[in-house]
């Protein structure tokens, strides 16, 4: 497609369940990135990939958080035993390169996660 | 952890009139961008300013980089509906770094 895909757009799962949500970046863009957008905050970064580089994890909240993007296309971000405060929309975004002075990012529509 | 406060958090005004909002930080960021969300879908960007004092103008809107970088504020002319939507800014801590820094964005009500 010409955009960046996630899937599913909304999610809904009882506290305790594992989700996994998946990322279609744009054809030909090497980073790829996880934000996570809760109600009245901006966009938190949860992690990055660029190339076959070891990803940047490092804004990811906790050790049920994990991400992994195979053949340096599609991304899965899972979410084990979740909990009510993980609620918030899951964006991914993909870059042609790593963000600079004129580096865009192309956000997908996200995917919309509650937990009952 | 550099942070990037914009204000006002929430803007309601009528079709026609103009309004600014802004994006402040203690911090030097090396670009700014600016992007707009509206409901149900991605950020989409509007610009980037890269050099302090910098102005950019895209059709009613336009952007400015302070002095300093550190901060930028974003004026639109004769608001219209179609404005209506988040407005986030987005730091760049230093040329090269992948990690932006978001703030937490205005919502803007264009009234018709």
């Amino acid at each position: 497609g010409a955009g960046v895909s996630q899937s599913p757009s909304n999610k809904v799962t009882e506290k305790g369940k594992d989700v996994e949500l998946r990322c279609d970046p744009i054809s030909g863009h090497t980073a790829l990135y996880w934000y996570r957008q809760s109600l009245g905050q901006g966009l938190e970064f949860l992690i990055y990939f660029q190339g076959n580089s070891a990803p940047d994890k490092s804004g990811l909240p906790s050790d049920r958080f994990s991400a992994e993007r195979t053949g340096g296309s599609v991304s899965t971000l899972t979410i084990q035993r979740t909990q009510q405060e993980d609620s918030a929309v899951y964006l991914c975004a993909s870059s042609r390169r790593p963000s600079s002075e004129v580096g865009e990012l192309f956000f997908g529509e996200g995917s919309r996660l509650t937990v009952l | 952890t550099q942070l990037l406060e914009q204000s006002p958090q929430f803007l309601s005004i009528q079709e026609g009139e103009n309004l600014t909002v802004y994006c402040n930080s203690s911090s030097v960021f090396s670009s700014l961008q600016w992007y707009r969300q509206e409901p149900g879908e991605g950020p989409v960007l509007l610009v980037t300013v890269v050099t302090g004092g910098e102005v950019k103008k895209l059709k009613r809107l336009t952007f400015q980089f302070g002095d300093a970088r550190k901060d930028s504020s974003l004026h639109i002319t004769a608001a219209q509906p179609g404005d209506t939507g988040l407005y986030l800014c987005a730091g760049n801590p230093r040329a090269g770094s992948y990690q932006l820094t978001f703030g937490k964005g205005t919502k803007l009500s264009v009234i018709p």
